[in-house]
């Protein structure tokens, strides 16, 4: 049930982009991505809902492709401060609330 | 306004001692969730609460784990006769109902010796 994230972990100079994808086995309503800073609590950075829009904002954007039950958040551009564990949490079609995260994709941008 | 809080931030016990850890959510959110983090590993979902019902404990690892809320507001993680595999970082967050955002607190980090 745990979504699978890769890659595990990437590393970037400023300026490069990254895709960091997550894959589901189940029939998924919502996908949420979140950001962790080391020694920080994860910081909420889009939530993609089945059958809405690709979501996005400054650089960082994320499409939910409903029938293969996929994730992927993109970074373009990467600057110093995307640097952190990013995290994708699945809520299941006709579950509650509750979400079920990944294993995490560490992601480190080097100048 | 304010947002998620937890405490204590930082709790070091013995093996074999209880454990209480509190969340204060956002006020308003009716939903509260608790995770737990261990060392550089992902988040570990452990309970659900909607409003004071808890409607999925799936989570709760054992039943040394035990949580409880007071109507749509605090939160307490207890656990029991703790061991070294229960430290961990535990985190809370609150989600407005119906929405599914969560918003996490900088949660509590458990050292059992």
């Amino acid at each position: 049930q745990q979504p699978v994230q890769s890659p595990q972990a990437v590393i970037l100079r400023e300026g490069e982009d990254a895709v960091i994808n997550c894959s589901s086995s189940k029939a998924l309503y919502s996908v949420h991505w979140y950001r962790q800073k080391h020694g920080e609590a994860p910081v909420f950075l889009m939530i993609l809902l089945k059958g809405g829009e690709q979501k996005g904002h400054d650089k960082i954007s994320a499409s939910f492709n409903e029938k293969k039950q996929q994730s992927s958040l993109y970074l373009t551009a990467s600057q110093l401060s995307y640097s952190g564990t990013y995290f994708c949490g699945t809520e299941i079609e006709g579950g509650s609330e509750k979400l079920v995260f990944g294993k995490g994709t560490k992601l480190t941008v080097n100048p | 306004g304010a947002g998620v809080s937890q405490s204590p931030s930082n709790k070091v016990t013995e093996k074999g001692k209880d454990v209480e850890l509190r969340c204060d959510p956002i006020s308003g959110h009716t939903a509260l969730y608790w995770y737990r983090q261990r060392l550089g590993q992902g988040l570990e979902f452990l309970i659900y609460f909607q409003g004071n019902s808890a409607p999925d404990k799936s989570g709760l690892p054992s039943d040394r784990f035990s949580a409880e809320r007071t109507g749509e507001s605090v939160s307490t993680l207890t656990i029991q006769r703790t061991q070294q595999e229960d430290s961990a970082v535990y985190l809370c967050a609150s989600s407005p109902w119906g929405q599914g955002t969560q918003y996490f607190g900088p949660g509590t980090r458990l050292l059992v010796l």
